[in-house]
């Protein structure tokens, strides 16, 4: 089976451009999360969609968003970026059938904000 | 916040020596995770273990789990340089399924 895929994997934008991640799930998960990981605040969970619903919210801001296709694909959304949204952007794919569920994990997206 | 926390923040020794790390929760879990990154990369699924259990085992990994302390312990034995990464715990817990990552522990193996 071919693993959680992102693209793009680097990205360099300025301050106050918007961005947008992509992330296509393992073949048959229908759960995808989002985490953000700095150096200052480790890996911080986003959201997690599920058969293209929100399901779970983490604590940022509304310029982050997301949606799911009908694919289980994912993309990510970063309206009027700021320096502090340089980071390692991480996407995970699950079952999201349980609480014993495995988070199987992309490479990332490296973004920079200038 | 962090819900997990791990024990050291880095870890330096040399191949064959065991290397352990632990991580301290702070609410009561339904399980818990490990998983390893390489140097700015995807992290991988190491193990899980549910909190009716103490203790599993995945070839050189050992995890344990004391849900009275609220921590558990990942062990690597005869480590390699190939286990230089970063080490995560995660845990979910009441109501979710969604982990909540630790800082993690810099282990760097000297070959």
């Amino acid at each position: 089976k071919a693993g959680v895929t992102q693209t793009p994997r680097y990205l360099i934008k300025t301050r106050g451009q918007q961005v947008t991640l992509s992330c296509s799930p393992i073949s048959g998960h229908r759960s995808v999360s989002w985490y953000q990981q700095t150096p200052g605040q480790g890996l911080q969970f986003l959201f997690e969609y599920f058969s293209e619903t929100q399901r779970n919210k983490g604590n940022f801001p509304g310029r982050f968003s997301g949606r799911q296709f009908s694919n289980s694909r994912s993309e990510m959304n970063v309206s009027t970026l700021e320096l502090g949204d340089s980071a390692l952007y991480l996407c995970a794919s699950s079952l999201g059938t349980g609480e014993a569920d495995t988070q199987y994990f992309g490479p990332g997206t490296r973004l920079t904000v200038l | 916040s962090q819900q997990g926390e791990e024990d050291p923040q880095a870890l330096s020794i040399q191949e064959g020596e065991n290397a352990t790390m632990n991580c301290s929760y702070k609410t009561s879990i339904n399980n818990l995770q490990w998983y390893r990154q390489n140097s700015g990369r995807g992290l991988v699924h190491l193990i899980l273990i549910r909190s009716n259990e103490r203790e599993k085992h995945s070839g050189r990994l050992r995890v344990t789990l004391d849900t009275s302390k609220k921590s558990s312990s990942l062990l690597i034995t005869a480590s390699r340089a190939a286990d230089t990464a970063s080490y995560f715990c995660a845990s979910a817990s009441g109501g979710s399924y969604i982990p909540t990552f630790g800082r993690g522990t810099s282990l760097i193996v000297h070959p």
